[in-house]
């Protein structure tokens, strides 16, 4: 079946360390892509998206992801975590370009101070 | 703050019964979604309407209904509830029909008792 996988579901760090999250995802076509956080208590909000262009993109608050196409990957990655990046966050696919968004199951990030 | 508001915050009530779960987009989108959050299926998606027409279905029950209105708020009603249908529901909005960025609400966490 059509989805998008995130293989770590729990992830715990120490302040500092670095942070990788996978993503893949199953739809074939054109598909854009995004990676979703979720603080405790709040909304969803976004932290990047690719729809074309340079495979590498930065988002907010120091995040980058890169979109293998190859792979059908879209890794979320940071180079020093804080305390304050604990949250939840999911990737998601718009698949063909339709407008709905297909998440993923999450992965809980706890980053201990 | 997302600028998409959605009321009530929390909704408990008993199985059987009917709930509607109110979201009004941000000031100029024109397009809203509904997602399900719950334990065992994540974050899941129900209805998408644009303009005040129904524009996608994805994992929406029939006893699941959503409309949009002239002002462009939308309501999602949920009847004949069942123990199941305890989630968190989100709304989102987003400018057009085509692809953009989603705006996320702070969601409605219902409890069906």
């Amino acid at each position: 079946a059509q989805s998008v996988s995130q293989h770590n579901h729990h992830v715990i760090l120490s302040e500092a360390a670095s942070l990788e999250l996978g993503c893949n995802y199953s739809y074939g076509g054109t598909v854009n892509l995004f990676w979703y956080v979720q603080y405790p208590g709040q909304h969803l909000q976004l932290l990047l998206k690719y729809f074309s262009g340079d495979p590498l993109v930065k988002g907010i608050k120091g995040f980058e992801a890169e979109f293998i196409k190859s792979k059908f990957s879209f890794n979320l990655r940071k180079p020093s975590v804080q305390w304050s990046d604990t949250a939840e966050y999911f990737c998601a696919v718009t698949p063909n370009s339709f407008q709905k968004l297909v998440f993923g199951t999450g992965t809980r990030l706890l980053v201990s101070p | 703050d997302s600028g998409v508001t959605q009321t009530p915050k929390h909704l408990i009530t008993a199985t059987g019964q009917r709930v509607t779960l109110r979201c009004s987009p941000r000031s100029g989108d024109l397009s809203v979604y509904w997602y399900q959050q719950s334990l065992d299926q994540g974050l899941q998606f129900l209805i998408h309407y644009y303009n005040g027409e129904e524009r996608a279905k994805g994992n929406i029950l029939e006893r699941f209904s959503a409309q949009q209105f002239p002002d462009l708020h939308s309501e999602l009603n949920l009847s004949s509830l069942e123990l199941g249908d305890s989630a968190l529901y989100f709304c989102a909005s987003s400018v057009e029909a085509s692809l953009n960025e989603q705006f996320f609400g702070p969601g409605t966490r219902l409890t069906v008792l």
